[in-house]
């Protein structure tokens, strides 16, 4: 039972194309998260909502846009990908927005934009 | 600006080493510590985590020691074993949020 879940796992695409990522979530959380892990490991938020609403948008070009059907779904989608948003999408998902709450990531999304 | 700086970016321990990643933060609204582990080709996962009114939390062969005043915390693991090596993010968070900022992470290889 995968308790954050992405797909796909694996993304190659051109330059200029539009491609989404999908994110759910089996744990029952109210809030959903959206990373960036570069070539070099470092992981930033993107996104965040809770309750399908937007609380934590970073600064992200805005061919970027997410989206939440519901609270167990967060998906991301990406307009005119470039060569710089090549990385690693992580899906997170925790229990509340409280501090000291467990963020629970996904597998992964591993993007390669040629 | 990075908030939360990691050192070093990569280590090597033979096995039964201790090693040690460190870390130190700015923000003195930061309250919460965690740190996450993560495998080759798999999303991090909270490994042990700490809050500032404590010096010191143990969990198994993984020990966070805080110091409040100088704003900074480490990582030690004791009797490392080769399936620990993976990388290792320090984490931040404030009171106020849900907002997690990483460090840039260590790079542990445990050789047998």
């Amino acid at each position: 039972d995968t308790a954050v879940s992405q797909t796909p796992k694996y993304l190659v695409t051109q330059m200029g194309n539009d491609k989404s990522i999908k994110c759910e979530q089996n744990l029952g959380h109210d809030t959903m998260y959206w990373y960036k892990q570069d070539s070099k490991k470092f992981l930033k938020i993107m996104f965040s909502y809770n309750n399908k609403e937007l609380i934590i948008n970073e600064t992200v070009p805005n061919r970027f846009s997410p989206k939440s059907p519901d609270k167990a779904h967060l998906n991301l989608h990406i307009n005119s990908l470039e060569l710089g948003d090549s990385a690693v999408y992580f899906c997170a998902s925790s229990r509340g927005t409280g501090d000291q709450e467990t963020q629970y990531f996904g597998p992964g999304t591993r993007l390669l934009v040629l | 600006q990075q908030q939360v700086k990691q050192s070093p970016q990569s280590l090597i321990v033979q096995k039964g080493g201790i090693p040690i990643i460190n870390c130190a933060y700015e923000n003195t609204a930061f309250d919460y510590f965690p740190w996450y582990q993560q495998f080759p080709g798999k999303g991090p996962a909270l490994l042990i985590a700490i809050r500032p009114d404590v010096s010191e939390k143990k969990e198994g062969r993984f020990t966070i020691s805080f110091n409040k005043s100088a704003k900074q915390f480490s990582l030690h693991i004791m009797d490392s074993q080769p399936g620990d090596s993976a990388t290792y993010f320090c984490a931040a968070q404030e009171t106020s949020g849900s907002r997690l900022t990483f460090g840039e992470g260590t790079q542990l290889t445990v050789n047998p």
